[in-house]
């Protein structure tokens, strides 16, 4: 089926880092999630975006909805070890708002 | 409020079985999505269950199938399992428009031996 491109597929910071990832599509998207999987559980929606150009923050993290509603950033400040984990992207494509697609995930290891 | 449940947790089976999984979704809310994941693949929608229909379904062979109750409450079962069925299974409810996101159980591991 089809994915998103998320990239990077994963990163090693030390703590108290900046992080930052994306994720992109050849089509244009009405919706777009970030989701953070830990070990042993299910996603844990952060971050909800509805409109191009929408920045919203939740805590540390804040997303992007980008302004060509092909892509999404998601930027994690001042990483702390409790960060370790898999982030997901997911978005509803234009004219197919139904379905999610996902992308790949970014696994994110989180030096102490 | 209570999240989404899934049980069981974890279940070991042997090729050629069946199995049946369940998802009690967030109260009030009406769609249960079944998801399969793994490592390297991501999530693969399964399909997607609203008020007792089946809404939208994903690329997997007629093996998966699912059903959503009057409650709400949903049921995956894979017969004739493979051992490439060995996933971890997730399901997520919403209330069922698209602007609401779905929200995730902890998943069924299962593992075919």
């Amino acid at each position: 089926g089809q994915q998103l491109n998320q990239s990077p597929q994963s990163m090693f910071i030390q703590e108290g880092e900046d992080v930052s990832m994306n994720c992109t599509s050849s089509s244009i998207f009405n919706t777009w999630l970030w989701y953070k999987q830990d070990p042993g559980e299910g996603p844990v929606l952060l971050i909800a975006l509805y409109k191009a150009g929408e920045l919203t923050s939740n805590g540390r993290l804040t997303a992007q909805f980008g302004i060509t509603r092909k892509d999404s950033f998601l930027n994690i400040s001042a990483s702390i070890p409790s960060d370790v984990g898999i982030y997901f992207c997911a978005g509803r494509r234009a004219g197919n708002n139904r379905k999610l697609i996902w992308g790949l995930g970014t696994s994110l290891a989180v030096n102490p | 409020k209570a999240g989404v449940t899934q049980t069981p947790r974890y279940l070991i089976k042997t090729r050629g079985q069946q199995v049946t999984l369940s998802c009690s979704p967030i109260s009030g809310h009406r769609s249960v999505s079944w998801y399969q994941q793994t490592p390297g693949q991501g999530l693969q929608f399964l399909f997607e269950y609203f008020s007792e229909t089946q809404r939208n379904k994903g690329n997997f062979p007629g093996r998966f199938s699912g059903r959503q109750f009057s409650n709400s409450r949903s049921e995956m079962n894979v017969s004739t399992l493979e051992l490439g069925d060995s996933a971890l299974y997730l399901c997520a409810s919403s209330q069922g428009t698209v602007d609401q996101p779905q929200h995730f159980g902890d998943g069924t591991r299962l593992s075919i031996l």
